[in-house]
């Protein structure tokens, strides 16, 4: 059973240009959740999906969107980097149906992100 | 908004037993979660409170008090390879968001 998985693993870019980065949640969960994580600090939450549909947002800009497919896999765009973009972005997978276990979030490894 | 506090550092030795404390400030509370991270590694669900009490996993138990809002997650029978971050996160402020804090560096020591 592949866990959650994401892509790419590493990526570097500089000020001002656009970044795509993908998951594919755990085998049976379809909901999606992206956190920023800077070196130190705890993950940040950025947005959740569920159904195609962005249904609770952090304290991000419009500059981080995202989309969900039918398959329950999900994208995160970032427009016009900025160097304090810089971060590890994780992806988080849980089960809307699963009841309590819906409070158990899967993550992946992440993509280290480094702006120039 | 949200936001938790809890240590930034703790050593215990191993085979002890350690506590790790969590207070939080949130607007409609629904529980706190704990997570392991390991360096250079995504984080691991450990535990979820939603009602006061004590959670038991294993070695791990986790703590809730919502009425303090306050909660701790109890690590036993320490190992070496619990060395690690340990977050606690809250979901509240919307069911589907969880506001995580800045971490605990836990080191284990012989």
């Amino acid at each position: 059973d592949a866990g959650v998985t994401q892509s790419p693993t590493h990526l570097i870019k500089t000020r001002g240009q656009q970044v795509t980065l993908r998951c594919s949640p755990k085998s049976g969960h379809d909901t999606v959740s992206w956190y920023q994580q800077a070196l130190g600090q705890g993950p940040q939450f950025i947005f959740q999906y569920y159904e195609e549909e962005e249904r609770q947002r952090g304290n991000f800009p419009d500059r981080f969107s995202g989309h969900q497919f039918p398959n329950y896999s999900s994208e995160l765009n970032v427009n016009a980097l900025l160097l304090g973009d810089s971060a590890l972005y994780l992806c988080a997978s849980s089960s809307e149906s699963a009841g309590g276990k819906y409070n158990e979030q899967f993550f992946g490894p992440g993509t280290r992100l480094t702006v120039l | 908004g949200q936001s938790l506090e809890q240590p930034s550092e703790v050593t215990a030795v191993e085979g002890a037993i350690v506590q790790i404390n969590c207070t939080y400030q949130t607007s409609g509370f629904y529980g706190l979660s704990w997570y392991q991270q390991h360096d250079g590694g995504a984080p691991t669900f450990l535990s979820y409170n939603a009602l006061d009490g004590l959670e038991e996993t294993g070695r791990f138990s986790s703590f809730l008090s919502r009425s303090d809002s306050y909660g701790y997650l109890l690590l036993q029978e320490l190992q070496m390879k619990d060395s690690a971050s340990y977050f606690c996160a809250v979901r509240g402020g919307g069911y589907q968001k969880v506001t995580f804090g800045t971490g605990t560096k836990l080191q284990v020591i012989p």
